[in-house]
Parts: C-alpha cells; sequence; structure tokens
C-alpha cells in the first residue's frame, strides 16, 4: 500500500490558516487522499477528500500537488475546536487492499 | 440516524474473562472495521469486513475474534483478556472505500 508522511506536529494560533502538508510520492493513479482528524477523547471523524483537484467543504481545503505526490489540508481559521491529531490517507478506488490504516498523523496545537 | 453505536461505553474485565464488544451502525455501510488505541498512540485496525460473511485480519489480530453474520452488526470477541488489551476500542464503517463514520468507542482495563 503506497504510504503517506506527515509530520509530528505543528503548532498555530486561533483565527490564522493552518496548513497541513502530507506527501505521498508512491501515490497511485486510483489513490484517493482522505483526511481524517482526531479531537481528544473523541472516535476519528472524516474531514475531506480528492482525487486531483482541489478540494473544498464546509470544514476544510484540500490542495492536492500537479504531480500528486502531495497534499495540503488547509484549515481557513483556525479555532481551539481545531486541536486534534490530523491523519492523511490513502485509499484505493481501483482495487488493491480494502484495509483502512492510520499512521502517526500530525498534532496539531492551536494556540489562543 | 444513529449511526455507529458501541456498548458498553465502559468495562472492567479481570485477567482471563471474555466479553463481547458491540458495534452496530444504520446506514447499510457494507465496510466496518475494528480499532484499537493505546493511550498516546495511534490506531491499529483489528479486524474489517466488507460485507455480511466476510472478514480479515488487519494489523494486530491476536486475542481477538470477529463475527459478521449481518450487515448491521460487527461484534468483537475478546477471549481469554489480558492487561496488554487495556485500550480505547473504536469501531467504524463505510460505504465501500468512501468516508469512514466512527463510533464513541469503549474504553476497557482489564486488571
Amino acid at each position: 500500500d503506497a504510504k503517506t508522511t506527515q509530520p509530528n506536529s505543528m503548532e498555530s494560533n486561533e483565527e490564522e490558516p493552518v496548513h497541513l502538508p502530507c506527501n505521498h510520492s508512491t501515490i497511485s493513479g486510483t489513490d484517493y487522499i482522505h483526511w481524517y482528524r482526531q479531537l481528544p477523547s473523541q472516535g476519528p471523524e472524516y474531514v475531506i477528500h480528492g482525487l486531483t483537484s482541489n478540494v473544498n467543504n464546509r470544514m476544510a481545503s484540500l490542495a492536492i500537488a500537479e504531480d500528486r505526490k502531495s497534499s495540503t489540508l488547509i484549515l481557513h481559521r483556525a479555532t481551539l475546536r481545531d486541536a486534534a491529531v490530523y491523519y492523511c490517507i490513502l485509499r484505493d478506488r481501483g482495487g488493491g487492499s480494502e484495509k483502512l490504516v492510520f499512521g502517526k498523523g500530525t498534532k496539531l496545537t492551536v494556540n489562543p | 440516524n444513529a449511526g455507529v453505536t458501541q456498548t458498553p461505553k465502559f468495562r472492567i474485565l479481570k485477567i482471563g474473562q471474555s466479553m463481547t464488544l458491540q458495534c452496530t451502525q444504520d446506514m447499510n455501510h457494507n465496510y466496518m472495521y475494528w480499532y484499537r488505541q493505546d493511550p498516546g498512540m495511534g490506531l491499529k485496525l483489528i479486524y474489517y469486513s466488507v460485507g455480511a460473511g466476510i472478514t480479515d485480519k488487519g494489523e494486530v489480530p491476536n486475542g481477538y475474534n470477529v463475527s459478521r453474520s449481518t450487515t448491521e452488526d460487527f461484534p468483537l470477541r475478546l477471549e481469554l483478556a489480558a492487561p496488554s488489551q487495556t485500550s480505547v476500542y473504536f469501531c467504524a464503517s463505510s460505504r465501500n472505500r468512501d468516508e469512514a463514520f466512527f463510533g464513541q468507542g469503549t474504553r476497557l482495563t482489564v486488571v
């Protein structure tokens, strides 16, 4: 399975934008890029996903590099509630493993 | 919709006891997953299922068993509980490889 690489931790200030990077240099053509986050003492929650084009939803934006070897999750205005561990995961829609495996993710700290 | 429901929320087991963690979803999702999360660590996949009657091992299946007799339910069985199984257990479901929805977790302590 294609792997992802994320920084262990990042810090941001409240109400500022946050850019969370993810590298996936071995991504295949049928891999979708998924992002989840886990707030303290809660189960993970889905944030956003995309294939090639940039994606926006009410929670965040996903910017995907043209060669698809990296992507960035963008939180436009961080709030204290956005402090969480963010996971970047590849999901192969073209076959391959059905497993949903989480890496270590990036722990985001938001300072007031 | 209730989404993914896990019971119980908390449980204390004695070493050697057995129990079943229940997970049910009302979204008609075909994929279901069980994870464990040790304190301060990431999620580890225990077992998963892509449909009723089909289950497969994840990253850390030893000490656990699962069954999937219906689309809605995916119970996780612990036989002969050990202190190393003290963890928070999360169940999740998804429609194929779309976004997954997680339950609130079961906090299990084995003493």
